[in-house]
């Protein structure tokens, strides 16, 4: 078990539905990140956020809405999605965002996506 | 763009052999080099590497980062079954104000014979 938990471990959705993705840690950590990883290939970043604020966005399409209400749970809502979305999606998170070393990124197990 | 490149993608070896993976990069302001290691879950925290030169060891698994010349290597010595798994290198770069995510190459799949 890691110390970032993400919810649900699994999810079936249809391409109309609208549904959350959950990640929380009690690490007192400011840097939260999300990743997607499709099979057999390595993860690739989507969201940063850095003290409860989004700092990065990979060119993410809209259907993937982040949200960060406040510094322990980060949320990945998710909308209209497309078959090619079906992923597992990673939550990490670190200890600081600022300087010039940072700390290593934690992972959590990840929410297995598939869309019908 | 940030690039990392490993080697090799795939390597069968058996127990008790020693093995070492590569990892070269292109980054444009380095931050650290980091080396997870990922089975069916969450990748997991292996090493951090900033500095040129100094070795990290844990246990049966050593690491070294050459910042001249772009590069890093795991090196795992009397290999068990249970280290068969993918091991990914990531490089993180310094845009100057907050955190960044980190940039993966596609991993080298290690299996371990019996």
């Amino acid at each position: 078990d890691t110390e970032v938990t993400q919810t649900p471990k699994h999810l079936v959705m249809g391409m109309t539905n609208k549904k959350s993705l959950k990640c929380e840690q009690h690490m007192g950590h400011r840097a939260m990140y999300w990743y997607k990883q499709k099979a057999k290939k390595p993860p690739e970043l989507m969201f940063v956020y850095s003290y409860e604020k989004l700092s990065i966005n990979e060119s993410v399409p809209s259907r993937f809405s982040p949200e960060c209400p406040n510094s322990s749970l980060l949320n990945l809502h998710l909308h209209a999605l497309q078959p090619e979305d079906s992923a597992l999606y990673l939550c990490a998170s670190s200890p600081s965002p600022i300087g010039p070393y940072n700390q290593p990124q934690h992972f959590g197990d990840g929410t297995r996506l598939s869309i019908l | 763009e940030d690039k990392v490149v490993q080697s090799p993608l795939s390597l069968v070896v058996h127990e008790g052999d020693t093995v070492t993976l590569n990892c070269s990069y292109e980054v444009t302001n380095f931050r650290s080099l980091l080396w997870y290691k990922q089975e069916k879950k969450a990748p997991t925290f292996l090493f951090m590497l900033t500095s040129s030169g100094i070795e990290k060891k844990s246990g049966r698994l050593s690491s070294i980062l050459d910042k001249k010349e772009l590069f890093s290597i795991l090196n795992i010595t009397a290999t068990q079954t249970g280290d068969s798994a993918v091991y990914l290198c990531a490089v993180e770069d310094f845009s100057g104000g907050g955190a960044d995510g980190l940039t993966f190459g596609k991993g080298t799949h290690l299996i371990i014979q019996p």
